[in-house]
């Protein structure tokens, strides 16, 4: 059973348009993320929700809007796209808070990649 | 601002070797670091972790080693295999406005020849 499920794999869209990323983890875990990594491999994160609260919020453009509507999910919603949204995006989950005695660990799914032409 | 580094971006070395992969970090803050593994069209797996209370950690063929003084961390990668291939992270738990915040440095490539 795939822990951290994101849908779609691929995403070729046309700069202006809407389009939605999916998020899904089976884990039972409290908090959720979603990464940007560029085409240099650099990977930052955009957003953490801790069971449907959002809990960070890194200077990412009001074009980008989480939404959780459970704690095992956290979908990504992008308007009016531009060529630098172009990147895989990388959703990921974890058990809890560090501060809550929690391993930190993150577990990732496979990646969304988005083609912005 | 604070970020995590990474000295060397690509490393090449032959099977059987020995790795190690350098990560240098800002935040003296920091308590909790993890190295991650990601291979080509997959996201990052989690390898090793270690807590700031601890210098050194083992895994099976994998070490990693902090150092607090210079704010310095390593991965040891002993007999390395050819599906060690990868690009590698190491992470930080930064906790500037009380949430944990996992802050990945840049990454660095790992190519085995056989």
């Amino acid at each position: 059973d795939t822990a951290v499920s994101q849908t779609p794999k691929y995403l070729v869209t046309q700069m202006g348009n809407d389009k939605s990323i999916k998020c899904e983890q089976n884990l039972g875990h409290d908090t959720m993320y979603w990464y940007k990594q560029d085409s240099k491999k650099f990977l930052k994160i955009m957003f953490s929700y801790n069971n449907k609260e959002l809990i960070i919020n890194e200077t990412v453009p009001n074009r980008f809007s989480p939404k959780s509507p459970d704690k095992a999910h956290l979908n990504l919603h992008i308007n009016s796209l531009e060529l630098g949204d172009s990147a895989v995006y990388f959703c990921a989950s974890s058990r809890g808070l560090a501060g809550g005695g929690s391993t930190g660990e993150l577990f990732f799914g496979e990646g969304s990649r988005l083609t912005v032409l | 601002g604070e970020s995590v580094g990474l000295h060397l971006p690509t490393l090449s070395v032959q099977e059987g070797d020995n790795s190690i992969i350098n990560c240098a970090y800002s935040n003296s803050a920091s308590d909790y670091f993890i190295w991650y593994k990601q291979e080509s069209g997959k996201g990052p797996q989690f390898i090793i972790d270690i807590r700031s209370n601890m210098d050194k950690r083992q895994g099976q063929r994998v070490t990693v080693l902090l150092n607090k003084t210079v704010k310095h961390l390593s991965l040891q990668i002993a007999a390395t295999q050819p599906g060690d291939s990868a690009v590698y992270f190491c992470a930080e738990n930064m906790t500037p406005r009380g949430s944990y915040i996992p802050t990945f440095g840049r990454g660095t490539s790992l190519i085995v020849h056989p």
